[in-house]
C-alpha cells in the first residue's frame, strides 16, 4: 500500500525567502505525482503535474521534482509571498494511472510580511 | 456553473441519520471522484465514476456509504446510519478524462462538512 509523508507539517518564512517543501511515496511505481493548494475551508486546486517519466515541472514561481527511484518530490516556490499562505499537498497516483491519488498529510506554510 | 459545485456545504445530523451529499461536476467532464478529508489529513479516496458506472469503489469504508451517478453527471453521496466517526469534509473533483494514459488534471469543489453529533 502507497505511502505518502510530508515533511515539514507547518514552516513559516518571511516573505521574499525561497522554500523547499518535500514529499516522499513508498511505491515507485507511480503514474504521476502531483501537488495541490488547500486554502482553509476550501477544496484543492491543482498545482503541478509531473508524469513518471518527467523529473521536473515548472509554473511561474514553483517548481515540482520527481526521483521516482528514490521516491521523493519536492516543491520549490521562490519569492515567497503572503498570498502564497496556504497547505499544500502532494499525491500520487498509482502505476495503472487514474485519479485514485493518495496524499500525504500537507504542509501548512504561512507567509510573514 | 464554472467549477464543481457541492451541497450543502455544511451539514449536522444525529447519529443514525441518513445523509446525502451531492455533486455536480464540471460540464462534460466524464470522471467524478469522491474523497473524505479527516481534520489534518490528506484526503482519502472513496469512489470514482466514469460516465454512470462506479469504475472503482474500493475506497468506501463500509456497506453504509454509497454512491450513485445515474445520468453521468451528478452524483449523490449517500450516507446510512450515520456515527460520529463519519464526520469529516467530503470533496467531490471531476476531470475530463480518467485512467490509463489519459490521466486528466483534478478539479476539485469545496466540500461538504459533514458533523455527526
Amino acid at each position: 500500500k502507497q505511502e505518502v509523508t510530508q515533511i515539514p507539517a507547518a514552516l513559516s518564512v518571511p516573505e521574499g525567502e525561497n522554500l523547499v517543501l518535500n514529499c516522499s511515496f513508498t511505491d515507485s511505481a507511480i503514474y504521476n505525482l502531483q501537488w495541490f493548494r488547500q486554502d482553509p475551508g476550501k477544496g484543492l486546486t491543482s498545482l503541478l503535474l509531473i508524469q513518471s517519466s518527467q523529473r521536473e515541472q515548472t509554473s511561474g514561481r514553483l517548481n515540482a521534482s520527481l526521483d521516482k527511484s528514490s521516491g521523493r518530490s519536492t516543491l520549490y516556490i521562490a519569492a515567497s509571498q503572503p498570498g502564497d499562505s496556504a497547505t499544500y499537498l502532494c499525491a500520487s497516483s498509482p502505476g495503472g494511472g487514474g485519479n485514485k491519488l493518495t496524499f500525504g498529510t500537507g504542509t501548512q506554510l504561512k507567509v510573514e510580511l | 456553473g464554472a467549477g464543481v459545485s457541492q451541497t450543502p456545504s455544511n451539514k449536522v445530523t444525529e447519529k443514525g441519520k441518513y445523509v446525502e451529499l451531492r455533486c455536480d461536476p464540471i460540464s462534460g467532464h466524464t470522471a467524478l471522484y469522491w474523497y473524505r478529508q479527516s481534520l489534518g489529513q490528506g484526503p482519502e479516496f472513496l469512489i470514482y465514476f466514469q460516465g454512470t458506472g462506479a469504475a472503482d469503489d474500493s475506497g468506501l469504508p463500509n456497506d453504509r456509504f454509497f454512491a450513485v451517478r445515474p445520468e453521468g453527471s451528478v452524483s449523490t453521496l449517500k450516507i446510512q446510519r450515520t456515527e460520529r466517526g463519519d464526520s469529516a469534509v467530503y470533496l467531490c473533483a471531476s476531470s475530463l478524462i480518467a485512467g490509463g494514459a489519459g490521466t486528466g488534471e483534478l478539479f476539485f469543489g469545496e466540500g461538504s462538512r459533514l458533523t455527526v453529533l
